[in-house]
């Protein structure tokens, strides 16, 4: 069975620009997370969502959003792209929402913004 | 709150020694789970082991193995004959039953010397 895909792997934007990442979830996986990873913050949770409705979201500011469509892929987005926006964005997605559901992480997209 | 702790920024072990990574977590629910992921330079979180509050016994994954005391809340991982290929950050990680994200911890950096 197929991992979970992140696309693209690199990207380079300019402040101010908008960027869009997706991510693939293992196949009959519903739920898909973001987090953000960065040397000065760690891991943090961005948003998670569950048969295209999200459920809950990390505390970000609304420049960073997200959706899911029917087949469970998931994209997010940042707008007006911030320097401190750079880091690295990784999706994860399991089969259920729960306490005992392993998420599994894809590559992750990095993003550096100048 | 819940959070997780792990107090060894970096270790460093020689080839096949084992060695033991610490965390220790608090929350108020009980029921959670407890993950430790692994982290190569390329950057995807790979899933080693995963421990529930009411699990009776530690869980194993072949050379990986949980020493979980649950009164002191501490997940420790042990990883059995070190290969070179352990070098990497391992993060431990906590879910609460009625939680979506995952909640990680800062990391330790784990260099196999040969």
């Amino acid at each position: 069975k197929a991992g979970v895909t992140q696309t693209p792997r690199y990207l380079i934007k300019t402040r101010g620009q908008q960027v869009t990442l997706s991510c693939s979830p293992i196949s009959g996986h519903r739920s898909v997370s973001w987090y953000q990873q960065t040397p000065g913050q760690g891991l943090q949770f961005l948003f998670e969502y569950f048969s295209e409705t999200q459920r809950n979201k990390g505390n970000f500011p609304g420049r960073f959003s997200g959706r899911q469509f029917s087949n469970s892929r998931s994209e997010m987005n940042v707008s007006t792209l911030e320097l401190g926006d750079s880091a690295l964005y990784l999706c994860a997605s399991s089969f259920r929402t729960g306490h005992t559901d392993t998420q599994y992480f894809g590559p992750g997209t990095r993003l550096t913004v100048l | 709150a819940q959070k997780i702790t792990q107090t060894q920024p970096g270790m460093f072990v020689q080839e096949k020694e084992a060695v033991t990574l610490d965390c220790t977590y608090d929350t108020s629910d009980p029921s959670y789970g407890l993950f430790w992921y692994k982290q190569p330079s390329s950057g995807e979180m790979i899933f080693l082991i995963y421990q529930g509050s009411y699990d009776q016994q530690n869980a194993t994954e072949g050379r990986y193995s949980l020493n979980f005391q649950k009164a002191r809340k501490s997940a420790n991982l042990v990883i059995s004959a070190s290969q070179l290929g352990d070098s990497a950050m391992y993060f431990c990680a906590m879910r609460e039953s009625n939680s979506y994200k995952l909640i990680f911890g800062s990391g330790t950096r784990l260099l196999v010397r040969p």
